[in-house]
């Protein structure tokens, strides 16, 4: 079975431009959820999706946003993009909503640098 | 506010000898612990995982307590072994998205 996949690894933008990140889930899952990793701030939560529909979304501006589609591949879209954005982005996918006995599947994540 | 928090960003341990990961909680709601193994250039995989309604969890060299009066959990490897060298991330949910610490780098020296 594939796991998550993420795609691209590594993408390099500027201030002000706007980026899309893809993710793939494991066949048959359907909630996606996105993460941010950055040196020293650990992961934090961006958005979840189940079934095509943004069940919680974490702390971040509107500048972040994402979908889910039929399929349940999931994108997610930074606009304006900040210094501060440059992260490594995960996606993982789960049966059901995340949540108790329920495991996230990581895939590897895109490397994001603005400069 | 941080709900999960790991305070020691480093951790290094002789091969052969216990590891002994910890993680503070504030959350009351949390339910349900995991651990999650990261190593570079690849996504975090699930490691432990434990229930509020027990204490103790064990998988093999990897041993999961939780204090829930303390809101604390360790996660124990016994023995330690280079392969193990990763970033550790505890994360706990309570129905909810799981909430990260920002994660202890173990190094286990041969």
């Amino acid at each position: 079975k594939a796991g998550v996949t993420q795609t691209p690894r590594y993408l390099i933008k500027t201030r002000g431009q706007q980026v899309t990140l893809s993710c793939s889930p494991i066949s048959g899952h359907r909630s996606v959820s996105w993460y941010q990793q950055t040196p020293g701030q650990g992961l934090q939560f961006l958005f979840e999706y189940f079934s095509e529909t943004q069940r919680n979304k974490g702390n971040f501006p509107g500048r972040f946003s994402g979908r889910q589609f039929s399929n349940s591949r999931s994108e997610m879209n930074v606009s304006t993009l900040e210094l501060g954005d440059s992260a490594l982005y995960l996606c993982a996918s789960s049966l059901q909503a995340p949540g108790g006995l329920e495991k996230l599947f990581f895939g590897s994540g895109t490397q994001l640098s603005v400069l | 506010d941080q709900q999960v928090k790991q305070n020691s960003p480093s951790l290094s341990v002789q091969e052969g000898r216990i590891s002994i990961l910890n993680c503070d909680y504030t959350n009351s709601m949390f339910d349900y612990f995991l651990w999650y193994k990261k190593y570079p250039a690849e996504g975090p995989t699930f490691l432990i995982s434990i229930s509020s309604i027990k204490d103790k969890n064990e998988d093999g060299r990897f041993t999961v307590f939780l204090n829930k009066s303390a809101k604390h959990l360790s996660l124990h490897i016994v023995p330690s072994q280079p392969g193990d060298s990763a970033v550790y991330f505890c994360a706990a949910t309570g129905n909810t998205p799981l909430v990260f610490g920002k994660g202890t780098r173990l190094s286990v020296i041969a």
